[in-house]
């Protein structure tokens, strides 16, 4: 079945550091793509979102690239803020599971002034 | 334009007893979806609803029941509580029908804590 994996946690970083979280998916068809961000306390917020092989999703200084030949949608940030400290969760859905969300196990940042 | 909207925001119950928690969409969507989001993981779905059916369902226990009202608003009902039913419930809705997208919208959730 679908999975989504994602790198362990936490993460730490200075401010103005460059932030990657890895996650690779295994999927039978042509899942869509999407990063979220939990803030303490809330729920989930979309980040970006792609939708077929090559696109690139981008928002608010993310950016992620669907690699359909690595099965990846790893996040960048080239500078990272002490407000970016948050989970972050990778995620897929495809038509075929009539487009239910399957999440990672999510990644903690924690950005340090 | 309001987004999706959840109540209560926190609840208390003991085991045995029954909760049902209510969502109300972001305008112009049509379908809602159900995730528990245990501490600490991801969340994990429950159940989907569509024109007032259950149109999907997860690895959930019949413990677990929904309702979608013509209004498009649902309820999650869940009986019997258990101490591991603690939890976070979100709420996602989307637009199925005539979408060229699938992007899920959440709320913020209803904070579920059984005793």
């Amino acid at each position: 079945g679908n999975s989504v994996t994602q790198m362990e946690g936490p993460v730490t970083l200075s401010e103005e550091a460059f932030l990657t979280i890895n996650c690779t998916y295994t999927a039978t068809g042509y899942p869509s793509l999407f990063w979220y961000v939990q803030y303490p306390g809330e729920g989930l917020q979309l980040l970006l979102k792609a939708t077929k092989a090559d696109d690139k999703g981008s928002n608010k200084g993310f950016e992620a690239t669907y690699r359909k030949e690595t099965t990846s949608f790893h996040l960048e940030k080239g500078s990272v803020q002490v407000s970016d400290s948050a989970v972050y969760f990778c995620a897929l859905s495809d038509r075929g599971s009539s487009y239910k969300l399957i999440f990672g196990s999510g990644t903690r940042l924690l950005v340090r002034p | 334009d309001a987004g999706v909207t959840q109540s209560p925001t926190h609840l208390i119950k003991t085991r045995g007893q029954q909760v049902t928690l209510r969502c109300s969409p972001k305008s112009g969507h049509d379908t809602v979806s159900w995730y528990q989001q245990a501490l600490g993981q991801g969340p994990q779905f429950i159940f989907q609803y569509y024109e007032e059916e259950e149109r999907q369902r997860g690895n959930f226990p019949d413990r677990f029941s929904g309702h979608q009202f013509p209004n498009y608003s649902s309820e999650l009902n869940v009986n019997a509580l258990l101490l591991g039913d603690s939890a976070l419930y979100l709420c996602a809705s989307s637009l199925l029908q005539g979408a060229s997208t699938d992007t899920q919208y959440f709320g913020p959730g209803t904070r579920l804590t059984v005793l």
